[in-house]
């Protein structure tokens, strides 16, 4: 198994473009969650997912858009990307409400 | 916000036990007490998780007190590859939400 993967790994983008970050899991996960991660801060939710077609917002969703239309893949949507997104991105998957969560290895997102 | 209270930082002796106190005194009956850790750069990685009792993995030992207002997280003979950043998170939510908040976490420092 891959795990949970992320693409791409690095991106830079300009105020004002749309871009949607990757993620997949082949473990065959219900849940899936996007965070983000600012230096020297802990994770963040922006979003997550219980299943495919079910998806809600978390601490941070303003900006974001997400969609689940199916149980491998969990896109995150930039649609205006603002300096104030320039962040480290993690997507996490598991298989039910207390289990262990698994992490990608991050997209590390640069908004100029 | 995360429902956790940890010491910023701590340092360890390599081969000495590691204990990370954790304080979650407005824990509910049914949210579980997780431990991730957070190595430079990389997702972070699940170590363990309790409800009540006591749980011990390959990786660490946790600890939980009776009225379950706080635990502490013991690595039993700390190695240099154990520098991290460690997160205590109490689940937040019931049913199918299941979301984790992470907090600030404490930087363990394992020294030679």
């Amino acid at each position: 198994n891959a795990g949970v993967t992320q693409t791409p790994k690095f991106q830079v983008l300009k105020t004002g473009q749309s871009m949607t970050l990757q993620c997949a899991q082949d473990m065959n996960h219900e849940y899936m969650s996007w965070y983000r991660q600012d230096p020297g801060m802990g994770l963040r939710l922006i979003h997550y997912s219980v299943g495919a077609g079910i998806t809600d917002q978390g601490e941070v969703p303003n900006g974001y858009n997400v969609s689940r239309s199916t149980t491998e893949d969990f896109p995150l949507r930039l649609l205006s990307a603002a300096p104030s997104q320039t962040s480290v991105y993690f997507c996490a998957s598991k298989q039910g409400p207390s289990g262990e969560q698994f992490f990608g290895p991050g997209t590390r997102l640069t908004v100029l | 916000d995360a429902k956790t209270t940890q010491p910023p930082s701590m340092d360890c002796a390599e081969g000495r036990a590691a204990n990370l106190p954790c304080n979650h005194s407005t824990i509910s009956g049914n949210e579980y007490v997780y431990w991730y850790r957070q190595i430079h750069s990389q997702g972070p990685q699940y170590i363990i998780h309790g409800l009540k009792n006591n749980e011990t993995n390959e990786m660490a030992s946790l600890i939980i007190t009776e009225d379950r207002k706080s635990s502490t997280l013991i690595l039993p003979h700390a190695t240099l590859r154990d520098t991290a950043v460690y997160y205590c998170i109490v689940r937040v939510g019931s049913g199918n939400t299941g979301k984790l908040i992470f907090g600030q976490g404490t930087t363990l420092q394992v020294k030679p």
